[in-house]
């Protein structure tokens, strides 16, 4: 059974370019959340999606940032119009489903996105 | 609001015994995380403590008091491997049961 997976795992970018970043959740996984890692810090929680809906998006900047993950295919991060500061590493992680006394979730390898 | 708070660097010999603590701020809580990330790589799950008392997970063992609101992740007969990151993480109210996580704590294993 294959974990999470993310793609690209390294992704550099021009300053105003465009970045992509996919995630595809583990097999019979529903739940999807994207996670923002600066180096020597914690994961910041940015989205959580379940299929064709966004559930939670508390953490994502209101500009230049949105997620989806559509009915078919991989849930996908879009940065517009990227700046150094989008550095960082990006986390998928997804769950099964969402209990109150547990939410084990499964992380993807991430990627490490340099804005140039 | 949430935060919580663990050593940023821990160091032991290989062998030993390792109590990284974790100390939290939160309203609603759930229950306590705890999560090893080996450089930069996919985070991974370790344990989850919803009620006091320690938890037991082969070398790893997790605490938690909700009294106190404070936990800590206990590694036992410590090997090289386990020179990794760990990361507590609470679980509070707000409907989405999404993790908050710590700053993390770097475990350096020497020989």
């Amino acid at each position: 059974n294959a974990g999470v997976m993310q793609n690209p795992r390294h992704l550099v970018r021009r300053r105003g370019q465009e970045a992509r970043l996919r995630c595809s959740p583990m097999k019979g996984h529903s739940h999807v959340y994207w996670y923002r890692q600066l180096p020597e810090e914690g994961l910041k929680f940015m989205v959580y999606l379940q299929k064709e809906n966004i559930i939670d998006e508390s953490g994502m900047p209101k500009e230049r940032f949105s997620a989806e993950f559509p009915k078919e295919g991989p849930s996908i991060l879009r940065i517009q119009q990227v700046v150094r500061g989008d550095s960082a590493a990006y986390f998928c992680a997804s769950s099964p489903i969402v209990r109150t006394s547990d939410n084990e979730q499964f992380f993807g390898p991430g990627t490490r996105l340099t804005v140039l | 609001g949430q935060s919580l708070e663990q050593p940023s660097e821990v160091t032991a010999v290989e062998g030993a015994i390792v109590q990284i603590n974790c100390t939290y701020q939160t309203s609603g809580f759930y229950g306590l995380s705890w999560y090893q990330q080996h450089d930069g790589g996919a985070p991974t799950f370790l344990s989850y403590n919803a009620l006091d008392g320690l938890e037991e997970t082969g070398r790893f063992s997790s605490f938690l008091s909700r009294s106190d609101s404070y936990g800590y992740l206990l590694l036992q007969e410590l090997q090289m491997k386990d020179s990794a990151s760990y990361f507590c993480a609470i679980i509070s109210a707000g409907g989405s049961y999404i993790p908050t996580f710590g700053r993390g704590t770097s475990l350096i294993v020497h020989p």
